[in-house]
């Protein structure tokens, strides 16, 4: 257990379908982030928030949404996705020590595993 | 040239040798260097950080960065069954971004 929970585990869901991914940490950081990662390749930055905004933004499709409406939870919401967006959906968290400097030292929750149809 | 490689293994070693995981990156700039271990079907684990030239030692695992030949290294002694994972290295580049390499897969052989 690394504090950072994440509901729910498993999701499939069609292309019309509307869900969203849900993580929650328990550690007292301040930055969030979410991940994907698909077979065969490296780790995918989707996007950061500190201190609930959001800083970064990395040409992620807009048919995923993020939210952080506090510092402990954060949501992906997702709308008519493609099959190549199946893969493994990751949430991490860190804090920042300073205004604007993330420590990176990330810790990630378990991961929802996505399967568009 | 992609910004963090690692090769992709497997790396196999015998139970008790040394295993020895290398990555390399492009951003000389880089700063902050980590590494992650992911189990088959987990998510990613953070074992070590390096900021420093040298080396840096944490129980059985160490790591050496040598920033003039941007590369880092995990070396983890007396390696055990339960070390069989794939480590992902990490890279604070000196524009803000963690960039991730593709991780190596290490078996450890009874």
């Amino acid at each position: 257990e690394t504090g950072v929970t994440q509901t729910p585990r498993h999701l499939v869901m069609g292309m019309t379908n509307k869900k969203s991914l849900k993580c929650e940490q328990h550690l007292g950081h301040n930055a969030m982030y979410w991940y994907k990662q698909s077979a065969k390749k490296p780790l995918e930055l989707m996007f950061v928030y500190s201190l609930e905004e959001r800083v970064e933004n990395n040409s992620v499709p807009s048919r995923f949404s993020p939210e952080c409406p506090n510092s402990s939870h954060l949501f992906l919401h997702l709308h008519t996705l493609q099959p190549e967006d199946s893969a493994l959906y990751l949430c991490a968290s860190s804090q920042e020590v300073a205004p604007g400097v993330i420590t990176y030292e990330q810790y990630f929750g378990p991961g929802t595993r996505l399967t568009v149809t | 040239q992609k910004e963090v490689e690692q090769n992709s293994g497997p790396l196999s070693v015998p139970e008790g040798a040394i295993a020895s995981l290398n990555c390399t990156y492009s951003d000389r700039g880089s700063q902050s260097f980590f590494w992650y271990r992911q189990y088959s079907g987990k998510s990613p684990e953070l074992i070590m950080f390096i900021y420093s030239n040298g080396d840096k030692e944490d129980g059985r695992f160490t790591a050496q960065l040598n920033k003039a030949s941007q590369y880092v290294s995990l070396l983890i002694r007396d390696s055990q069954p339960s070390d069989s994972a794939t480590y992902l290295c990490a890279v604070l580049t000196s524009y803000d971004k963690v960039i991730f390499g593709p991780g190596t897969s290490l078996s450890v052989i009874p």
